[in-house]
């Protein structure tokens, strides 16, 4: 079953301009990641946040976390052509990070 | 450091079959993962292993079996193939601690005819 919630399901943007994502969760978590696939690709890791923690910043990425809400966001400043690709967020809620739960996923297009 | 691997990249089955994928986590990780993704069901949470334990499992039926060898090393089995079967199936590898990122491969593609 799906923890994470992704929305919008799609977004296009041009090149330049940001692009923010949401997740909505349901139970509890420990920690809460942000992937990325390209792509007939396997995902690669983007940031993780934990709990206890309300902002995260990588780079371009900006995370934020509100637990009293159970939601989270992910901003990706100045967005490139190759920033095109399915973002998902997962959910450890299980403390051993060994099973993360995630959502259906955003396509994100970056026009040129 | 080498990334996960995953072997083989593409695999076609018919129904009935059984099958067996591989897996080779980062050198160093002695936790690894499996998830299945479809279309339809998204990201779905096979198992995981640890020091060849196997220490979570999702909601599978017990065709989905998978096993961890001395090296971290792992296998994921699935008996008795069905259509709906067909899918990416991924592995992804960590320390094992908390709060560490899982490193995905790139996955295996299994389709059953």
């Amino acid at each position: 079953s799906q923890q994470g919630e992704e929305d919008p399901q799609a977004l296009s943007i041009q090149e330049g301009e940001n692009a923010t994502m949401n997740c909505s969760y349901k139970t509890s978590i420990n920690n809460l990641q942000w992937y990325r696939q390209n792509s007939g690709r396997g995902l690669v890791h983007l940031i993780l946040i934990r709990s206890n923690e309300r902002e995260k910043h990588s780079g371009r990425l900006r995370v934020t976390l509100d637990t009293s809400k159970k939601s989270s966001s992910l901003l990706i400043t100045a967005s490139r052509a190759a920033d095109t690709a399915s973002y998902f967020c997962a959910t450890d809620d299980t403390g051993a990070n060994s099973k993360l739960t995630f959502g259906k996923g955003i396509t994100l297009s970056v026009r040129p | 450091k080498a990334g996960v691997t995953q072997t083989p990249r593409y695999l076609i089955k018919t129904r009935g079959q059984q099958v067996t994928l591989s897996c080779s986590p980062i050198s160093g990780h002695r936790s690894v993962s499996w998830y299945q993704q479809t279309p339809g069901q998204g990201l779905q949470f096979l198992f995981e292993y640890f020091s060849e334990t196997q220490r979570n499992k999702g909601n599978f039926p017990g065709r989905f079996s998978g096993r961890q060898f001395s090296n971290s090393r792992s296998e994921m089995n699935v008996s008795t193939l069905e259509l709906g079967d067909s899918a990416l199936y991924l592995c992804a590898s960590s320390p094992g601690g908390n709060n560490q990122p899982q490193h995905f491969g790139d996955g295996t593609r299994l389709s059953i005819l």
